[in-house]
């Protein structure tokens, strides 16, 4: 079946640091590609998306880039702020059906 | 953006009594909403997808007899655990969306902290 594997945290890092969390996926047709945040205390947030391959998304600072021969959405950012600090889901969602697949999540600390 | 909001936050039960948890669509009407559940350090799980007026889509494995859901209206769906055991402790979180297809956004509620004693 689809699935979704993103890198075990925590990830720690000092502000302006440059950040990559790498996820890869696993998917039969062409699914779409999302990064959600989750802040503490709050619910997911949609952080930005890509639909077909090599297509880019970007947001606040945060890009990741829909990779079809690698199988992966990796997201990057170029200087972390310590705003940042959330935990990061990168997800799947099925074109048949429109089930979202999340892998398990990376907690990102970002000290001053 | 869109506004999805869960009622309670926070519930502590004792074992073998029922808990409901609401999702709540506050500017849009969702066709469609999702409840998932969340273990600690772990990813979101779906559990069930539900459309407005319609019988849920239970996900493999998940008890339609335990996890009741009803999706009443356009802007509301409930999850009721029946029965709960110390096991069903977990976050579980809702997610809507307007319409019913894949291309669809789905906003996702802030969760529920379920703890069953």
């Amino acid at each position: 079946g689809n699935s979704v594997t993103q890198m075990e945290g925590p990830v720690t890092l000092s502000e302006e640091a440059f950040l990559t969390i790498n996820c890869t996926y696993t998917a039969t047709g062409y699914p779409s590609l999302f990064w959600y945040v989750q802040y503490p205390g709050e619910g997911l947030q949609l952080l930005l998306k890509a639909t077909k391959a090599d297509d880019k998304g970007s947001n606040k600072g945060f890009e990741a880039t829909y990779r079809k021969e690698t199988t992966s959405f990796h997201l990057e950012k170029g200087s972390v702020q310590v705003s940042d600090s959330a935990v990061y889901f990168c997800a799947l969602r099925e074109n048949q059906g429109g089930k979202l697949i999340f892998g398990q999540g990376t907690e990102l600390s970002v000290k001053p | 953006g869109a506004v999805v909001s869960q009622h309670p936050s926070r519930v502590i039960c004792k074992s073998g009594t029922s808990v409901k948890i609401e999702c709540r669509s506050l500017d849009f009407q969702a066709t469609t909403m999702f409840w998932y559940r969340q273990f600690p350090k772990k990813s979101l799980m779906l559990m069930a997808t539900s459309n407005e007026g319609s019988k849920a889509t239970y996900e493999q494995g998940v008890e339609k007899d335990k996890f009741l859901i009803n999706h009443a209206s356009l802007t509301l769906s409930t999850l009721t655990v029946t029965s709960a055991h110390p096991e069903d402790s977990s976050f579980y979180i809702c997610s809507a969306q307007e319409g019913t297809t894949s291309t669809d956004t789905q906003y996702f509620g802030p969760g529920t902290r379920l703890t069953v004693l």
